[in-house]
């Protein structure tokens, strides 16, 4: 598989626990944001996304939250499952300007 | 892969030579966006297009050179390879560049020696 995985922060997180994983964004005009799910071997995968006129957005199993005061976005994920285990990336945007990735967080489950 | 594909998947080159890399498209979407893919620094931005013959920089765009003929394709070209640009390369494409979401495509390992 790839190892775009090196040098990442990581969460290990047992099993049927819930996972929250962090990110902070740098440019205060971004008003779109996105959490990718990334696989060994695999493209980016999108997860969830929420505009800055929301502070939270749910989907299934998984909610974002969104603090525009300090800049910080989070993903979590319920009842974590060994499926859940992955490089997460988050992703700020804003009008014309392409999406800016942050570096990505390991997520390991353990069994 | 929402209709995107990379050829070739794997590639194995030698400094000096040229390679270019492809990108295709069946989602008629109007953004397409290449990046590497590099331990320790996620996914960075090399080149991307807003339309057909449109293209503009990324942050890492020394040394590629892109070109968009047609909606569909978009070609990412090393002029003369070298071992730094050994890595993983993405495409991806999207209806807005910074406000919807960007679809992405299985990846191309490219190998410079």
């Amino acid at each position: 598989g790839e190892s775009v995985g090196l040098h990442l922060p990581t969460l290990s997180v047992q099993e049927g626990d819930n996972s929250i994983i962090n990110c902070a964004y740098s440019n205060s005009a971004s008003d779109y944001f996105i959490w990718y799910k990334q696989e060994s071997g695999k493209g980016p995968q999108f997860i969830i996304d929420i505009r800055s006129n929301m502070d939270k957005r749910q989907g299934q199993r998984v909610t974002v939250l969104l603090n525009k005061t300090v800049k910080h976005l989070s993903l979590q994920i319920a009842a974590t499952q060994p499926g859940d285990s992955a490089v997460y990336f988050c992703a700020e945007g804003a009008g014309n300007t392409p999406l800016v990735f942050g570096k990505g967080t390991r997520l390991s489950v353990i069994a | 892969d929402a209709g995107i594909t990379q050829s070739p998947r794997h590639k194995v080159t030698e400094t000096g030579t040229p390679v270019t890399l492809r990108c295709h498209q069946t989602e008629n979407h109007r953004y397409m966006y290449w990046y590497r893919q590099d331990p320790g620094h996620g996914l960075r931005l090399i080149h991307y297009s807003y339309g057909v013959k449109d293209t503009d920089k990324g942050e890492v765009s020394d040394g590629y050179s892109v070109s968009r003929s047609k909606t569909e394709d978009f070609l990412l070209t090393l002029e003369s390879a070298t071992s730094s640009q050994t890595s993983v390369y993405f495409c991806a494409i999207s209806d807005s560049a910074g406000t919807y979401e960007q679809f992405f495509g299985p990846g191309t390992r490219l190998t410079v020696l």
